[in-house]
């Protein structure tokens, strides 16, 4: 079945610091991808999403490509902020009835001042 | 914007009870989904429903129940609640157009003692 393997946390990086989280797929078809974040103490919200190969989501100066020939979708900013503190999930959905996603175990990152 | 409420924010709970989460979406969304989330498991999907009335079995249903007697308004049910169900639990909603996000709720952090 569908799958998701996320970099495991956690990540802990310096304020203006360039971060990856590595996040690649097994899936049949043609997925839509997703990030979540999830602040401390609530639930998650959608930071960014891609629906084709080749798509680019970004927000927030976060950026994500969907790369069908390595089944990959990497979550990058050039300059993390004390504020980008949080736990990431990558997702993968479209491909199951009910529009279910299929989540990665989540990646805790922390920014240091 | 979409809303998904869900009735508590925190909740103890004693073993034994009967323990119902309520959520409540303002989109009029067809799918609603109730996860657990717990560390280093990420998220865990106990039931969905695509339509009233209608409920599938997640990938943890065991001790749960659901019900969904109104389109916007999504139950869960712990029929007899076990310490190893002090959890958060995460509620969300999404159309059933394809390549949309789920939308979540900020979640109740249940403890059961």
């Amino acid at each position: 079945g569908d799958s998701v393997t996320q970099m495991e946390g956690p990540v802990t990086l310096s304020e203006e610091a360039f971060l990856t989280i590595n996040c690649t797929y097994t899936a049949t078809g043609y997925p839509s991808l997703f990030w979540y974040v999830q602040y401390p103490g609530e639930g998650l919200q959608l930071l960014l999403k891609a629906t084709k190969a080749d798509d680019k989501g970004s927000n927030k100066g976060f950026e994500a490509t969907y790369r069908k020939e390595t089944t990959s979708f990497h979550l990058e900013k050039g300059s993390v902020q004390v504020s980008d503190s949080a736990v990431y999930f990558c997702a993968l959905g479209g491909n199951q009835g009910a529009q279910k996603l299929v989540f990665g175990q989540g990646t805790r990152l922390t920014i240091n001042p | 914007d979409v809303k998904v409420t869900q009735s508590s924010r925190y909740l103890v709970k004693r073993t034994g009870e009967k323990v119902f989460l309520e959520c409540v979406q303002d989109m009029d969304h067809e799918n609603m989904f109730w996860y657990r989330q717990d560390p280093g498991l990420g998220l865990r999907l106990i039931y969905f429903s695509y339509d009233v009335k209608m409920k599938e079995k997640g990938d943890i249903p065991e001790g749960y129940s659901v019900s969904r007697e109104k389109k916007e308004r999504f139950s869960l049910i712990l029929e007899s609640a076990s310490t190893n169900q002090t959890s958060m639990y995460l509620c969300a909603s999404i159309t059933g157009a394809r390549n949309q996000p789920q939308h979540f709720g900020d979640g109740t952090r249940l403890s059961i003692l």
